[in-house]
């Protein structure tokens, strides 16, 4: 199994500012993906993080909102820029070792931006 | 695009009942489907994991099943307890990419 630690947990933000989210994994992983979840909804995949390369965005998520990092096989960064409202969300973090297995998540950060 | 739907979105039992959540892909293509325990305020708990080649997963009082051709799953809780309150997401793998598409949920109340 894989134990993955999101920084912060939580946060309170200014509308207009960027935050940037940690993801650390305690083993080396292939594949890790960043999701969110939006208030009383289910997860939307916002894109695959690619190790040494640019990070793979599903339609309706672009680069410039949501810089995504992965300089090794443990460790991740989501950074959510020019806050609204409407990214008050919880942003998850999660892990698998190989396709196929299982998905492993973090705790989530918790974002309200106001 | 795989769509997946979850049935009934909130359910409330008594302590010691067994109740059998649904979960239902449109795409029958699939690679894995994982169920997923979210509790308030916390992130999601991997509960099991089933291959497109198997038929069902067990894991103590819970029980998976998987039938691909009516893209449908089902997890069965036996003997549930206060403790089993929480929300539990289904979730489908089409590819071996690993991305997953997840259903609303349901969100389950045990009342002692």
């Amino acid at each position: 199994s894989a134990v993955i630690s999101q920084k912060p947990s939580r946060d309170i933000c200014q509308r207009g500012t960027s935050l940037t989210i940690q993801c650390q994994v305690d083993s080396q992983v292939t594949m890790m993906f960043w999701y969110r979840q939006q208030p009383g909804q289910s997860l939307t995949l916002i894109a695959t993080a690619n190790q040494g390369s640019e990070a793979t965005y599903e339609s309706g998520f672009v680069i410039d909102k949501f810089p995504i990092s992965r300089p090794n096989l443990t460790f991740s960064t989501l950074t959510v820029s020019n806050m609204s409202p409407e990214d008050s969300s919880i942003y998850l973090c999660s892990a698998s070792g190989t396709a196929g297995n299982t998905i492993y998540f973090g705790e989530g950060s918790w974002l309200t931006v106001v | 695009k795989q769509e997946v739907t979850q049935i009934p979105a909130a359910l409330s039992v008594p302590e010691g009942e067994n109740l059998v959540l649904n979960c239902s892909f449109t795409d029958s293509a699939i690679y894995n489907l994982q169920w997923f325990r979210q509790d308030p305020g916390k992130g999601l708990t991997s509960l099991l994991l089933i291959q497109s080649s198997q038929r069902e997963q067990t894991s103590g009082r819970l029980n998976a099943s998987l039938d691909k051709s009516s893209g449908r799953s089902t997890l069965y809780i036996a003997a549930s307890q206060p403790g089993d309150s929480a929300t539990y997401l289904c979730a489908v793998s089409d590819t071996n990419a690993g991305k997953s598409t997840f259903g609303d949920g349901t969100t389950l109340t045990v009342k002692p």
